[in-house]
C-alpha cells in the first residue's frame, strides 16, 4: 500500500474556477501536512502547511485536514493559468523530531484561459 | 538571496565516474535533507542532518552514496561509480528546529544529474 496517494490527473479547470486536489495517507500518527507546487523542470515550492483538523486559508488557497479519515486537500479559488503546475502532497509520516517528508506522486493541474 | 542554494545545477557524467553535489541551506536552519526525484514521481527521502550529525539514511542510499555536513553548515552528497539509474534530480531542503513551523522544508533549485 502506497503511503501517500494522490490522483495523478491531469486535472483541468477553466480560469476562475475552483480546483480541488486530494491526498490520502496511510499512517495515523502523521502530524504535519504540506502542499508544494512544482513547475515543470523546477524544484518544489512550499505553498501551504497544516497541522490541525479543519481548514486553513491563505489567499486563494485553502488546505483542509481530516485526520480521522486520513485525508488532506487543497482548494485553489479563482484559478489562474499561472497555477498550472504539479501539486505535491507531503506528509511527516512518523512524527518525532525527524520531520522527513513522504511525498505523493503529485497531481498535474492545468488551468485553461 | 537567502534561500537554499545548490551547485552545480546540472551535471552530465559518464557511467563509473564519481560526482559531488553541494548544498548551502538557509543560514539559520539546523536541519538539512537530501531527496531524489525522478520523472513522474514525488521526491524520495535520502538522508537527514541535524547540525553536523547525520541522523537517518534511507535504504535508497546505497554504499556508493555518502553525505557530509561538516561544521553543520553546507552539505555535500557524493555518488561513487555512477550508474545510469542514478540519473535524477537531487534536491536539498532545509528547515528550522520545529516549534510553530514544525518542519516546514524549503527546497533548493536542485541538481539534475544525467549519467550516460
Amino acid at each position: 500500500q502506497k503511503e501517500v496517494e494522490q490522483n495523478s490527473g491531469p486535472l483541468s479547470v477553466p480560469e476562475g474556477a475552483i480546483a480541488s486536489l486530494n491526498c490520502t495517507y496511510s499512517d495515523r500518527v502523521s502530524q504535519s501536512f504540506f502542499w508544494y507546487r512544482q513547475y515543470s523542470g523546477k524544484s518544489p515550492e512550499l505553498i501551504m502547511s497544516i497541522y490541525s483538523n479543519g481548514d486553513k486559508e491563505d489567499g486563494r488557497f485553502t488546505a483542509q485536514l481530516n485526520k480521522a479519515s486520513q485525508y488532506v486537500s487543497l482548494l485553489i479559488r479563482d484559478s489562474q493559468p499561472s497555477d498550472s503546475a504539479t501539486y505535491l502532497c507531503a506528509v511527516n509520516m512518523f512524527g518525532g523530531s525527524n520531520y522527513k517528508l513522504t511525498f505523493g506522486k503529485g497531481t498535474l493541474l492545468t488551468v485553461n484561459p | 538571496d537567502t534561500g537554499v542554494s545548490q551547485d552545480p545545477r546540472h551535471k552530465i557524467t559518464k557511467r563509473g565516474q564519481n560526482v559531488t553535489f553541494r548544498c548551502d541551506p538557509i543560514s539559520e536552519h539546523n536541519r538539512l535533507y537530501w531527496y531524489r526525484q525522478t520523472l513522474g514521481q514525488g521526491p524520495e527521502f535520502l538522508t537527514y542532518f541535524q547540525n553536523e550529525a547525520q541522523l537517518e539514511k534511507s535504504r535508497l542510499l546505497s554504499d556508493r552514496f555518502s553525505a557530509e555536513r561538516p561544521k553543520g553548515s553546507f552539505s555535500t552528497l557524493e555518488i561513487q561509480r555512477t550508474e545510469q539509474g542514478d540519473s535524477a534530480m537531487y534536491l536539498c531542503a532545509s528547515s528550522s528546529g520545529g516549534g510553530l513551523l514544525r518542519g516546514e522544508q524549503f527546497f533548493g533549485p536542485g541538481t539534475r544529474l544525467t549519467v550516460l
